[in-house]
């Protein structure tokens, strides 16, 4: 089975700069996709950001980018110019590609971002 | 507009009580799925559905039954089996190939 873990249960950035959460994860997999939620105070779950495992480009989306290292397992997300806005639960996830199994979520612990004005 | 609605936000059981979560779609997504997530913690699959009248068990199955009569709907029953059932709810669904769409949630609180 697949885990994913996040090791950093509280990160705080001072608004504008940068901040990196870390997520690394476990899997006998070749082919699967990994995502970024973000869940803001409302509960609503957001998708920030997702990786293709067979693609070696880092995926981009606005201010959100990540670092995807296949052989290191680990996918992390850099939130570059954080805002108020940005502070929420980030959660890491893991989809497999094949198959029936490839439709579930498996998810990180979660890390909390705190934006300091 | 299209999206996943779950009903209630808020929900309270009196021990030994069986409740239902509600959640339908109008994204006429194949796959759904329900999620439990617990204070400070990442989300739980309990169950999910990938076809009309087919569900297979999640992580955490125990003390939850489902039922999947149309493709929109998807609801949840918590029963008395299970052992500690406050938590937030969450439903998904998504298509075979796509991401996965989140309702609102449903806080159950066990009085």
């Amino acid at each position: 089975a697949q885990t994913v873990t996040q090791s950093q249960p509280e990160m705080s950035v001072q608004e504008a700069e940068t901040v990196t959460l870390s997520c690394t994860y476990d899997t006998s997999e070749s082919d699967y996709y990994l995502f970024w939620y973000k869940q803001p105070p409302s509960r609503q779950m957001i998708l920030v950001i997702r990786q293709e495992a067979y693609k070696q480009q880092n995926a981009t989306e606005n201010r959100f980018s990540v670092n995807f290292q296949k052989a290191a397992k680990s996918f992390s997300l850099k939130i570059s110019d954080s805002q108020l806005g940005d502070a929420a639960m980030y959660f890491c996830a893991y989809r497999s590609a094949f198959g029936a199994a490839g439709n579930k979520l498996t998810f990180g612990g979660g890390t909390r971002v705190l934006v300091k004005p | 507009d299209g999206g996943i609605t779950q009903s209630p936000k808020y929900l309270f059981r009196k021990e030994g009580q069986n409740v239902t979560l509600s959640c339908e779609q109008n994204l006429n997504h194949d796959a759904m799925y329900w999620y439990r997530q617990d204070p400070g913690q990442g989300l739980r699959l309990i169950y999910y559905s990938q076809i009309v009248n087919d569900f297979q068990k999640g992580d955490i199955a125990e003390g939850y039954s489902v039922s999947r009569e149309k493709k929109e709907s998807f609801p949840l029953t918590v029963t008395s089996a299970q052992k500690n059932p406050t938590a937030f709810y969450l439903c998904a669904s998504k298509e075979v190939i796509g991401e996965a769409f989140f309702g609102q949630g449903t806080r159950l609180t066990v009085v």
